[in-house]
């Protein structure tokens, strides 16, 4: 069964500074993970994916993350927070569980980007 | 870009009523999804649907829902006599790839449609 975990449900930020958002998963084979952001009223947008290509993977707005099997963690960062920056981020692990590939959301993490 | 689209955003209903969330999902796409998302909780898969049938639901998919593609464009979600606890948003999402497929493509989703249940 795969599972994901997003430890913090808040983070905070000044405008400038880096952002790390947490996420570790729990996959019984080789995954692949997601990350999502859902600005207030607003859908859910991709940021980037990871597909067992590069373990380091650039998404859009200057967003990075780093798949690191050893630690089970595919961790968001970036160097310098934007006030547009706030928004709901969510980590998402998809794996071929029973034959089928259904994405697995995490409980989500709320940055707050103080000017 | 193409875009997954919604309607209604927000839906309002009585307790017992039946609704229908409507989304049309990006054109040359076969996979369609719906999720949910009650407030202050995870969003939780609910179905897939391919080639006019479900190919995957998760158990809160009980006979209350049903999923339809009525015609070319269109992907539904119909809940019958709804119930407080159905209030959530949900979303709808497609992909080029589906849940069996050797490819994860990502998922792409509508703003959603924010259902209240009184």
């Amino acid at each position: 069964a795969q599972s994901v975990t997003q430890l913090d449900s808040h983070v905070s930020v000044s405008e400038g500074t880096p952002v790390l958002l947490r996420c570790n998963y729990s996959s019984s084979y080789s995954p692949s993970l997601f990350w999502y952001v859902q600005h207030p009223n607003k859908g859910l947008q991709l940021l980037l994916k990871y597909t067992s290509a590069a373990t380091l993977v650039k998404g859009i707005n200057g967003f990075e993350a780093e798949f690191k099997k050893s630690e089970t963690s595919f961790h968001l960062t970036k160097p310098s927070a934007h006030m547009s920056d706030a928004a709901e981020y969510f980590c998402v692990v998809s794996d071929r569980t029973g034959g089928s590939y259904i994405p697995t959301f995490g409980r989500g993490t709320s940055l707050i980007v103080h000017p | 870009e193409p875009e997954v689209t919604q309607t209604p955003s927000h839906q309002v209903t009585q307790m017992g009523q039946e609704v229908i969330l409507r989304c049309v999902p990006i054109s040359n796409h076969l996979y369609f999804y719906w999720y949910r998302q009650i407030l202050g909780q995870k969003v939780e898969f609910l179905v897939s649907f391919y080639n006019n049938e479900i190919s995957e639901k998760s158990e809160i998919f009980d006979d209350q829902f049903s999923v339809e593609r009525p015609d070319g464009s269109n992907f539904t979600l119909k809940i019958r006599s709804t119930k407080l606890e159905d209030s959530a948003m949900y979303f709808c999402a497609s992909s080029s790839a589906g849940p069996r497929s050797s490819y994860n493509s990502p998922l792409h989703f509508g703003n959603g449609t924010r259902l209240t249940v009184t």
